[in-house]
């Protein structure tokens, strides 16, 4: 079985500043892939930045990265330069096994402040 | 195109009403999933199309009912439905199961509201 925990509820962030949120997982798989879904009051989930377990080297796109620690089954996602565009609610998510099943944290909800 | 439709993008029935959620890609994907999401909560996985067979059903009460009638269409149909089943339902897909590990593409979803 899969899990994914966010513990921050909500966070806030100054316009043009840098914000990290978190996110714990466990699995038993040894392949599996992590990601992080944004989605704003539009309601349409979107994929921000998706990593492979196998792979040791943080993904980025753009001004998102990730903080991957896989021996502490640990994935931040930093947004750097944060823009009003990025508020919206962040959800983790773990596939693994036969890829079948994403499984969801409860969520981080982003406020930009101007 | 690199969208998932849905339509209608909101609904409100009955709970003596017949009505169904309709969602399409021309992606050429052929995974299709159905996702239930209550406020401030994650979503739900309710069922799984793969090649427009049934691959998951999530426990989900009979009075929901999904349909593939073809690589590009999912349909969700509603009778006698609750009001606790007013949420968010949204639609995803996928390049086919084995690879989804390159993320889901999601609609925008219909608000229903059960009355």
């Amino acid at each position: 079985a899969q899990t994914v925990t966010q513990s921050q509820p909500e966070m806030s962030v100054q316009e043009a500043e840098t914000v990290t949120l978190s996110c714990t997982y466990d699995t038993s798989e040894s392949d599996y892939y992590l990601f992080w879904y944004k989605q704003p009051p539009s309601r349409q989930m979107i994929l921000v930045i998706r990593q492979e377990a196998y792979k040791q080297q943080n993904a980025t796109e753009n001004r998102f990265s990730v903080n991957f620690q896989k021996a502490a089954k640990s994935f931040s996602l930093k947004i750097s330069d944060s823009q009003l565009g990025d508020a919206a609610m962040y959800f983790c998510a773990s596939l693994s096994g036969g890829y079948q099943k994403v499984t969801f944290g409860t969520g981080t909800k982003l406020q930009v402040i101007p | 195109d690199t969208e998932v439709t849905q339509t209608p993008k909101h609904l409100v029935m009955g709970m003596t009403n017949k009505k169904s959620l309709k969602c399409e890609q021309h992606m050429g994907h052929r995974a299709m999933y159905w996702y239930k999401q209550k406020a401030k909560k994650p979503p739900e996985l309710m069922f799984v199309y793969s090649y427009e067979k049934l691959s998951i059903n999530e426990s989900v009460p009979s009075r929901f009912s999904p349909e593939c009638p073809n690589s590009s269409l999912l349909n969700l149909h509603l009778h006698a439905l609750q009001p606790e089943d007013s949420a968010l339902y949204l639609c995803a897909s996928s390049q086919d199961l084995y690879r989804a590990n390159y993320g889901y593409t999601f609609g925008s979803g219909t608000r229903l509201t059960v009355v």
